[in-house]
């Protein structure tokens, strides 16, 4: 089974501050993927990646970049921390081919103040 | 607007008895997966049902992409089963889009 960890598990930022989630996966996946979990909203997806140097936007990119230096390694970068971005992340990966599940870390839950 | 729309939202159960978990989904399928989740913890994967019916000890996913939904049935329910059921569409590019969950409560 793919592993697939996260760093921080919890974090407590200050509005305007620089915050940055880590993800990474031993599996040797091609494809990997954040998202967050609201209360009314589920899952949403934010960013994801097709392999290193790859980033795209996903359905809620505002206030996020993404960055992939590497085929286990995943990042998520709050430049400027807001409140509104309070919620617990989740980082994922999967395999390239068409159709495969994917596996997730277990989430890192973040407090904007 | 929401591409998947699950049902019900949550669902009290006595230990024993079955359950049936739905999802509709409005745009084209590829796949429709089934995901657990604990309360506070990470999702597992249950099911990848692109279209028919799997099964898995007690849990049934049965997939009818002519009339765009999906259910998960869970069968003989047990305490365990206790936590949140998602349902999500995948589309290209390996995309997953969510249903907003099923919580499951299984009394004793």
């Amino acid at each position: 089974e793919a592993a697939v960890t996260q760093s921080p598990r919890n974090k407590v930022a200050v509005t305007g501050g620089k915050v940055t989630l880590s993800c990474n996966q031993t599996n040797n996946h091609n494809n990997m993927y954040w998202y967050r979990q609201d209360t009314g909203h589920g899952l949403r997806l934010i960013h994801y990646s097709y392999g290193a140097g790859s980033t795209e936007k996903g359905d809620i990119p505002d206030g996020y970049k993404a960055s992939r230096p590497s085929q286990e390694n995943f990042s998520l970068i709050l430049e400027l921390a807001t409140p509104s971005q309070t919620s617990v992340y989740f980082c994922a990966s999967g395999d390239a081919n068409w159709g495969r599940t994917q596996y997730f870390g277990p989430g890192t839950r973040l407090l904007v103040l | 607007g929401q591409q998947v729309q699950q049902s019900p939202a949550s669902l009290v159960l006595q230990e024993g008895e079955n359950a049936e978990l739905q999802c509709n989904f409005s745009t084209s399928l590829n796949s429709m997966q089934w995901f657990y989740q604990r309360p506070g913890g990470s999702l597992v994967s249950l099911f990848y049902n692109p279209s028919g019916t799997k099964h898995s000890g007690r849990l049934t996913s049965t997939t009818v992409i002519k009339e765009r939904r999906s259910s998960l049935h869970i069968s003989s329910s047990q305490t365990t089963d206790s936590g949140t059921y998602l349902c999500a569409l995948e589309s290209l590019g390996s995309k997953l889009s969510f249903g907003k969950g099923a919580k499951l409560t299984v009394s004793p």
